[in-house]
């Protein structure tokens, strides 16, 4: 089955404590790319992924890190946590180089940080 | 920059039809999106419509696009109440590398 995975699903975690979350398709997507969505704030992204070895910053990046080694995977890591990165995560997949009508979201992977 | 706006809530009883209307600022995007979140659950794709069309129909949705006032309309014929969830207008942003979301219209369906 063509999907995109998220681990871990929940996630309730303390200030500073480095985390990975790890996205990963099975689709041979060129692009993925990470959302957060807030209340009242709709998603927004925070990094992106053409393809292997090229990353760049969405709209939200502060506070994040990405690498793309492989094709199928997208880990997005917070290296020194805040409760303001308290969200809900999205990883996404797309076909193309970019955006296309065939973008796959992941499950959704709910952190919080006290 | 980009910016897609919605209104907020809708509140509808089983059987009317819902219209969720959205705004949007760029009109270089080739396509435009609703995606539907249930509580708790991920972001669904409804449909898309692709910028030269005006309008778009799948079963019980209908999609309107007015390019001239960047308007867009989903349409929900005979709601019921498993519709009822949080519905997100979508576009691309200029580089084509993000989607702008809007912030997500609440849809509540009444029996």
């Amino acid at each position: 089955e063509a999907q995109v995975t998220q681990n871990p699903r929940y996630l309730i975690t303390v200030t500073g404590k480095k985390l990975t979350v790890t996205c990963s398709q099975n689709m041979n997507h060129e692009y993925m790319s990470w959302y957060r969505q807030d209340p009242g704030l709709g998603l927004r992204q925070i990094y992106y992924s053409m393809n292997v070895e090229v990353t760049d910053k969405g709209d939200v990046p502060e506070g994040y890190k990405v690498s793309r080694k492989e094709k199928r995977n997208f880990p997005l890591i917070l290296e020194s946590p805040s409760p303001n990165q308290t969200s809900l995560y999205f990883c996404a997949s797309s076909p193309t180089s970019g955006i296309s009508y065939e973008q796959y979201f992941g499950p959704g992977t709910r952190l919080t940080v006290t | 920059g980009e910016d897609v706006e919605q209104s907020l809530f809708l509140s509808v009883r089983e059987g009317d039809s819902s219209v969720i209307n959205c705004t949007y600022t760029d009109s270089s995007s080739t396509y435009l999106y609703w995606y539907k979140q249930e509580p708790g659950a991920g972001l669904q794709l409804l449909t898309y419509i692709f910028s030269n069309m005006d309008m778009k129909q799948d079963q019980r949705l209908t999609v309107l696009l007015n390019k001239k006032d960047k308007h867009l309309s989903l349409r929900i014929a005979d709601t019921q109440t498993g519709d009822s969830a949080i519905y997100f207008c979508a576009e691309t942003n200029q580089a084509g590398t993000a989607l702008i979301f809007g912030k997500g219209t609440t849809l509540s369906v009444s029996s």
